[in-house]
């Protein structure tokens, strides 16, 4: 079965730093690979989503990720964070190549933004 | 327009109760899904619907039941709940397998918000 890993349950940084939240999956086939982002009381926004045409991919809100196929890592990057980024953030694994049509999900990291 | 639409935002039922959450989407997607949202965790699958056939049942208990009456409409049917039942209820949806590409991006609703007391 397919999983995935979110390293830091919580991950604290300035307005204006750079964020950086880790997601490492697992899968014996190609993975599609997903960040969601869930605000306070909302149900889950997709920011973006890899499906193996570019390993570069960006997403809205200026947040990109990288996957890197030889550290099994999707992680997601934003250059500068606002205090709107405050957020929990869920990578997710399609396991799609097994005809199963869900996500299976990491247990989340919540973003805080000091001002 | 990729709006996933659930109704009510929020219920509070007692244990004896039968009520239903309701989910609707006009995107075309052939795919529906029930989610469970337990406080500071992430969304646990409970259903997959496909062209309106459940197609994935996580042996989730038989006082929840699903319905997929079209291929807009999915419901979930709450009966006799117990307390640790109540959660954040989200249902997504997406398009079916694409020929020549696996993957089926899921949009959210905004979730029903399910209080048993």
């Amino acid at each position: 079965a397919q999983s995935v890993t979110q390293l830091g349950s919580h991950v604290s940084v300035s307005e204006g730093a750079l964020v950086l939240l880790r997601c490492n999956y697992s899968s014996s086939v190609p993975p599609y690979l997903f960040w969601y982002v869930q605000y306070p009381n909302q149900g889950l926004q997709l920011l973006l989503k890899y499906t193996s045409a570019a390993t570069l991919v960006k997403g809205i809100n200026g947040f990109e990720a990288e996957f890197k196929k030889s550290e099994t890592s999707f992680h997601l990057t934003k250059p500068s964070a606002h205090m709107s980024d405050a957020a929990e953030y869920f990578c997710a694994v399609s396991e799609g190549s097994t005809g199963r049509r869900a996500l299976t999900f990491g247990s989340g990291t919540r973003l805080q933004v000091q001002p | 327009d990729t709006e996933v639409t659930q109704t009510p935002k929020h219920l509070v039922m007692g244990m004896t109760n039968k009520k239903s959450l309701k989910c609707e989407q006009h995107m075309g997607h052939r795919a529906m899904y029930w989610y469970k949202q337990k406080a500071k965790k992430p969304p646990e699958l409970m259903f997959v619907y496909s062209y309106e056939k459940l197609s994935i049942n996580e042996s989730v208990p038989s006082r929840f039941s699903p319905e997929c009456p079209n291929s807009s409409l999915l419901n979930l049917h709450l009966h006799a709940l117990q307390p640790e039942d109540s959660a954040l209820y989200l249902c997504a949806s997406s398009h079916p397998w694409a020929a020549g590409e696996r993957t089926d991006t899921q949009y959210f609703g905004p979730g029903t918000r399910l209080t048993v007391l």
